[in-house]
């Protein structure tokens, strides 16, 4: 069975500083895609940034990157210059071809002034 | 290019009732998936729809239903509401035609409360 697991359920970051979300998963598959979504208080899920599991190099965004070690599965979101806007809850998720997505709990993000 | 839209924003019913909610997919997307997202919990999948057949279901009773129409557009029908089948209910679309076939862009979904 595949899994997500994010074990940050809040975290705050102060304006302009960086921030690190962790994210884990499980999966027995040797070609998979992983993403991190950002949802604001509007609900409206979007994608932040995607890495494709064949690639071994890290997938960037402007201040968005992430870190993908896949021999740990593990696939943490770095957000540099945090800005007030990037207040909202963080999802990660796994996906297998064009199949269902699994998400994880998500991470409650505050960006302070 | 026009994003995903979902209608209605927000819908209240009561337990055994049924509902219908609708959603747009993006221009030039030819899949549907529907999820559910409980409150303070990420969303779960419910099924896909590609080219107006099922293409795959989550853990969800026959209660739910879905249909995607010729324009890609589609329907999640839920039967004899329960109290916790209320939820925000998100739909995304992509294209299992593209290079990105794996990305998917979600509307801003419909708040299901049921009473």
């Amino acid at each position: 069975a595949q899994t997500v697991t994010q074990s940050q359920p809040e975290m705050s970051v102060q304006e302009a500083e960086t921030v690190t979300l962790s994210c884990t998963y499980d999966t027995s598959e040797s070609n998979y895609y992983l993403f991190w979504y950002k949802q604001p208080p509007s609900r409206q899920m979007i994608l932040v940034i995607r890495q494709e599991a064949y690639k071994q190099q890290n997938a960037t965004e402007n201040r968005f990157s992430v870190n993908f070690q896949k021999a740990a599965k593990s696939f943490s979101l770095k957000i540099s210059d945090s800005q007030l806007g990037d207040t909202a809850m963080y999802f990660c998720a796994l996906v297998r071809g064009t199949y269902k997505y699994i998400f994880g709990t998500g991470t409650r993000l505050k960006v302070l002034a | 290019e026009t994003g995903v839209t979902q209608s209605p924003t927000h819908l209240i019913k009561t337990r055994g009732q049924q509902v219908t909610l609708r959603c747009s997919s993006q221009s030039g997307h030819n899949t549907v998936s529907w999820y559910q997202q409980a409150l303070g919990q990420g969303p779960q999948f419910i099924f896909q729809y590609y080219r107006e057949e099922e293409n795959g279901r989550g853990n969800f009773p026959p209660r739910f239903s879905g249909l995607q129409f010729p324009n890609y557009s589609s329907e999640l029908n839920v039967n004899a509401l329960e109290l916790d089948d209320s939820a925000l209910y998100l739909c995304a679309s992509s294209s299992m035609d593209s290079t990105s076939t794996d990305t998917q862009y979600f509307g801003p979904g419909t708040r299901l409360t049921v009473l």
